[in-house]
């Protein structure tokens, strides 16, 4: 049974980056048919879908976020990254990784359980 | 971006109930309509794709339809275990967007 994972840190500082991983596990990430997504939930906006990123490193961001995103693969270690720059408090949110099938533009699942990034001084 | 647009925000209902959610698309998103049910502390988990495709392992009370702009959830008689947010999601183009939820409570 597929199972993801986030990993990072759970309070970050104003302006600095944030950086969190999505370890796979019970599964392959090479496989071609499988898309690997990060999506955000806070109280203000609800569910927002950031970015996607085949196992061949292709990535697909939110226009909206696209300036300060970076989601990169790593098929050696069966997971994926996400970067955020320019972190405001706007950017505190429970923090998702999930698997799309076919195609980046697709449904969800399954998810990883998330992780709570905190933006403070 | 597509707007998706979820009524009731909340409500109420007792077990056994029909209930239905609707989710409004601000434009033509197809059958490309996917449902989900979050508890809380916990991740969405996917019942529905496709607008009627019921995910391996959701129960048949559990049904969704529409097209074009306008799509339900049903779930026909509801279970202490259905008490729970729901949320839609359009996965027509880019950017993918999801609906403000719907809570399901006890009645």
């Amino acid at each position: 049974q597929l199972q993801l994972q986030e990993s990072g840190p759970g309070l970050v500082k104003p302006s600095e980056t944030l950086s969190l991983t999505c370890t796979v596990s019970g599964g392959s990430i090479s496989s071609s048919n499988y898309y690997w997504g990060w999506i955000r939930q806070s109280p203000g906006k609800g569910l927002e879908w950031m970015g996607t990123v085949s196992y061949s490193g292709s990535t697909y961001y939110n226009p909206s976020l696209k300036s300060r995103l970076t989601i990169s693969v790593d098929t050696s270690k069966n997971h994926f990254s996400l970067k955020v720059d320019s972190l405001t408090a706007a950017d505190t949110a429970v923090y998702f990784c999930a698997r799309s099938r076919s195609s980046w533009l697709n449904w969800f699942d399954p998810w990883g359980q998330g992780t709570l990034v905190t933006v403070s001084s | 971006d597509i707007q998706m647009t979820q009524s009731p925000s909340s409500l109420s209902a007792s077990v056994g109930d029909r209930v239905t959610i609707t989710c409004r698309a601000s434009q033509s998103i197809s059958r490309y309509l996917d449902w989900y049910q979050q508890k809380p502390g916990k991740a969405p988990n996917l019942l529905i794709y496709a607008t009627s495709t019921l995910q391996r392992g959701v129960p048949s009370r559990f049904s969704g339809s529409g097209s074009g702009t306008d799509f339900t959830l049903t779930i026909s008689s509801l279970q202490p275990e259905d008490f729970a947010t729901y949320y839609c999601q359009q996965s027509y183009s880019s950017p993918l967007t999801f609906g403000g939820g719907t809570k399901v409570e006890i009645k």
